[in-house]
């Protein structure tokens, strides 16, 4: 059991606009700085977003991310096939004094 | 380039030891906290253990502590986890991955290494 919520998994066409979610508590979201991470298959995870909704460079504005209270969004617009993948949200989480992620939300453009 | 590239894994029995390495380049390695993440066989990913750029500060997961030992040395541009009384649940895709968050727990893994296969079985 994940210390933060994502849903399992969404799916969308190509050239349409998914969002993932990622829930959390106070001590975790709501009180630190998230990140998301994409993992293509076969292959190690890349930062995507950092510092709730900053992206790295190289990593194209169709990619955003959000958060309010204790919980965070990642937006991914113009789909591609190559989007699929499995995405992570990540954050420090005060009380146990511990990295967590989420479970992951495995990302079918259909 | 930076480059992350992580050795050690292989087979290993319930209740023996480990030790894994990653081998840092391309940036100045003693200016950036660490971080161990694990993967275990087609499930999400876990933190594992942090480490300050001067070993000041060192957190482990729950599930690892009193374990595992995570190290570093600068002057060799490498991370290291020594991994003791090693478990079935333990198996997982080892990565190390430089912290650029800036703080001092960890925040932001970018970039991460290939990662290395640990496998614990009798």
């Amino acid at each position: 059991q994940s210390v933060l919520t994502q849903p399992p998994s969404v799916s969308a066409a190509p050239g349409q606009k998914v969002t993932i979610s990622c829930s959390g508590s106070s001590s975790n979201i709501g009180n630190n700085y998230v990140s998301w991470y994409q993992q293509l298959p076969g292959t190690a995870p890349k930062l995507l977003i950092y510092e709730n909704n900053k992206r790295p460079s190289g990593i194209p504005d169709r990619f955003s991310g959000s958060k309010s209270g204790t919980s965070a969004t990642l937006g991914i617009t113009g789909l591609q096939t190559g989007d699929e993948a499995d995405y992570y949200c990540g954050t420090w989480d005060s009380s146990l004094s511990s990295g967590v992620f989420g479970g992951g939300t495995k990302l079918t453009v259909l | 380039e930076v480059q992350l590239v992580e050795s050690g894994g292989g087979l290993v029995q319930p209740g023996g030891s480990l030790r894994l390495s990653c081998a840092a380049s391309g940036f100045t390695f003693s200016s950036y906290s660490m971080n161990w993440v694990r993967q275990a066989p087609g499930k999400g990913l876990e933190w594992v253990s942090y480490i300050s750029s001067s070993s000041s500060t060192i957190y482990y997961a729950d599930s690892v502590k009193g374990r595992f030992t995570i190290s570093r040395d600068n002057a060799k541009n490498s991370l290291y986890l020594q991994m003791n009384s090693l478990r079935d649940e333990d198996t997982a895709v080892y990565y190390c991955a430089r912290d650029t968050g800036g703080l001092y727990f960890p925040t932001r893994f970018d970039p991460w290494g290939q990662g290395t296969l640990v496998t614990v079985s009798s």
